[in-house]
C-alpha cells in the first residue's frame, strides 16, 4: 500500500534555531517528492521537489534531502524565524498512472517561539 | 504565485442546505482536483477531472457532486449539507504528467455545517 509517514507529528522550536522533519514513504514506482508549507487554514505552498536523481534541494532556508534506495527524506530548516511556524506535508508522486497520483503526509506541525 | 481561487474562503450554513464551492485557475491546467482535510490530518482525494467534461470520484467517500464545463471552472456541489461534511475544502489544479509536475493549491473554503 502506498503510504507516506512523516515524523515527528509536532515540533516546537525557539527562534533561531535549526530543525529537521522525516519524511518515509513505501511509494512506487516514485516519480518525485515535494515539501510544502500549508499556515493555519490557507492552502500548501511548495518549497521543493525532488526527482529520482537528487539527493539534496535548497530554497533559501529550506534544504531537502532524498535517499530513493531507503525512501527517506528529510527537511532541514535553518535559523529558524516565527513566520516558519506551519504545518509541513510531505507529497509523493508516483508514475504508474496518467493522473500521477499525489500522496500526503500528515504532515508535521511546526512552532517557533520568539 | 498560482492563479488558483476559491470562493468563499470561510462559510457557516445551516443543515439541509444547499451549497457550491467554486474553484477557478487561468493556468490553462487540465487536471483539477478536490480534496477535504480535517484539522492535523492529511489531504484526502474526494474528486479529480482530466478536463473539460471528465469527473471521477477519489479515495475519499464523499456525497458531493462536481461539474467541469469549462477548462477553468471545477465547482463542487453539496446538494444537502450535514454536520459531517464540516472541514476544510481544498482546490488544486496541475500541469500534464511529468517529472516535476507540480500541484498549485486554492487558499480552501472552511466549510461549517450548523
Amino acid at each position: 500500500k502506498n503510504q507516506v509517514e512523516q515524523s515527528p507529528q509536532s515540533l516546537i522550536i525557539l527562534e533561531g534555531k535549526n530543525c529537521t522533519l522525516q519524511c518515509n514513504y513505501t511509494v512506487s514506482p516514485f516519480s518525485n517528492l515535494r515539501w510544502y508549507k500549508q499556515d493555519t487554514g490557507r492552502g500548501p505552498v511548495s518549497l521543493t521537489i525532488m526527482t529520482f536523481s537528487e539527493n539534496t534541494k535548497s530554497n533559501g532556508r529550506y534544504t531537502a534531502t532524498l535517499d530513493a534506495d531507503t525512501k527517506q527524506s528529510s527537511l532541514h530548516i535553518t535559523a529558524s524565524q516565527l513566520s516558519d511556524s506551519a504545518s509541513y506535508i510531505c507529497v509523493v508522486s508516483d508514475r504508474g498512472s496518467t493522473l500521477g497520483r499525489l500522496y500526503f503526509g500528515r504532515g508535521t506541525q511546526l512552532t517557533v517561539w520568539p | 504565485e498560482a492563479d488558483i481561487y476559491q470562493t468563499p474562503r470561510y462559510l457557516v450554513i445551516g443543515t439541509g442546505k444547499k451549497i457550491t464551492l467554486e474553484c477557478s485557475q487561468t493556468m490553462g491546467h487540465d487536471k483539477m482536483y478536490w480534496y477535504q482535510q480535517d484539522p492535523g490530518m492529511e489531504l484526502h482525494l474526494i474528486h479529480y477531472s482530466y478536463g473539460v467534461n471528465s469527473t471521477e470520484k477519489g479515495d475519499l467517500s464523499s456525497e458531493s457532486t462536481v461539474s467541469r464545463i469549462r477548462t477553468e471552472h471545477f465547482p463542487l456541489t453539496l446538494e444537502s449539507a450535514r454536520p459531517s461534511h464540516t472541514s476544510q475544502y481544498l482546490c488544486a489544479s496541475s500541469a500534464p504528467t511529468g517529472v516535476n509536475t507540480e500541484a498549485f493549491f486554492g487558499q480552501g473554503t472552511r466549510l461549517t455545517v450548523v
